[in-house]
């Protein structure tokens, strides 16, 4: 497997501009989770998924901040009106349900976004 | 208000020695925890994982414990080595499917 796939790797947009950050999951894996990585608040949780359904998105920091995932190998994470205070790394995870152990995510290699 | 802290951000140690990371927890309802490790450029990758029934977990070079008492873990790399220099997360979460919750990270440098 190619792992978790997220795109862009970079991106630089203006202020105000739409911004969709889209993971690819591990197959066969039913719970996808959405972190941003930021030097003041380290890897905080946006969002997650169990078998495509939004579980808790209390993490979202405001309304201009939306995800979905329409089937089980893809989600977006979209930035509408965006602000330079959302730059930040966005890593995507995946893991599947195990019936008891640790719950190991495997992680993206993170969409690195500038907000100028 | 953290659940999961690292107090140290960061850490330096000299090839061939141990490297200590520790890590506090206030939330009595984790069961696992966990350490990551990242690399600049790229995403955490698991390391080594405890679960609050043990008080230890040992993978080659990597040990972990667990005070379950005093909600602290720690992380154990002996020998260190130059490419072990990386950022560390201590991640915890509770039973089932659920979120992990991270600390803010270590970073260990390793010096040749």
């Amino acid at each position: 497997d190619a792992g978790v796939i997220q795109s862009p790797r970079h991106e630089v947009t203006e202020m105000g501009q739409e911004v969709t950050l889209r993971c690819k999951p591990i197959s066969g894996h039913n719970s996808l989770f959405w972190y941003r990585q930021t030097m003041m608040r380290g890897l905080e949780l946006l969002i997650y998924f169990n078998n495509n359904v939004p579980i808790d998105d209390s993490g979202m920091p405001e309304d201009r901040f939306s995800a979905k995932m329409p089937n089980a190998s893809f989600s977006t994470l979209k930035i509408q009106p965006s602000e330079p205070r959302d730059s930040a790394v966005y890593f995507c995870a995946s893991s599947s349900t195990m019936p008891a152990g640790a719950n190991v995510l495997t992680f993206g290699a993170g969409s690195r976004l500038t907000v100028l | 208000d953290q659940q999961v802290k690292q107090n140290s951000p960061s850490l330096s140690v000299q090839e061939g020695r141990i490297s200590i990371l520790n890590c506090d927890y206030t939330n009595s309802m984790f069961d696992y925890f966990l350490w990551y490790k990242k690399y600049p450029a790229e995403g955490p990758t698991f390391l080594i994982s405890i679960s609050s029934i043990k008080d230890k977990n040992e993978d080659g070079r990597f040990t972990v414990f667990l005070n379950k008492s005093a909600k602290h873990l720690s992380l154990h790399i002996v020998p260190s080595q130059p490419g072990d220099s990386a950022v560390y997360f201590c991640a915890a979460s509770a039973e089932g499917n659920t979120p992990l919750v991270f600390g803010k990270g270590t970073r260990l440098s390793v010096i040749a």
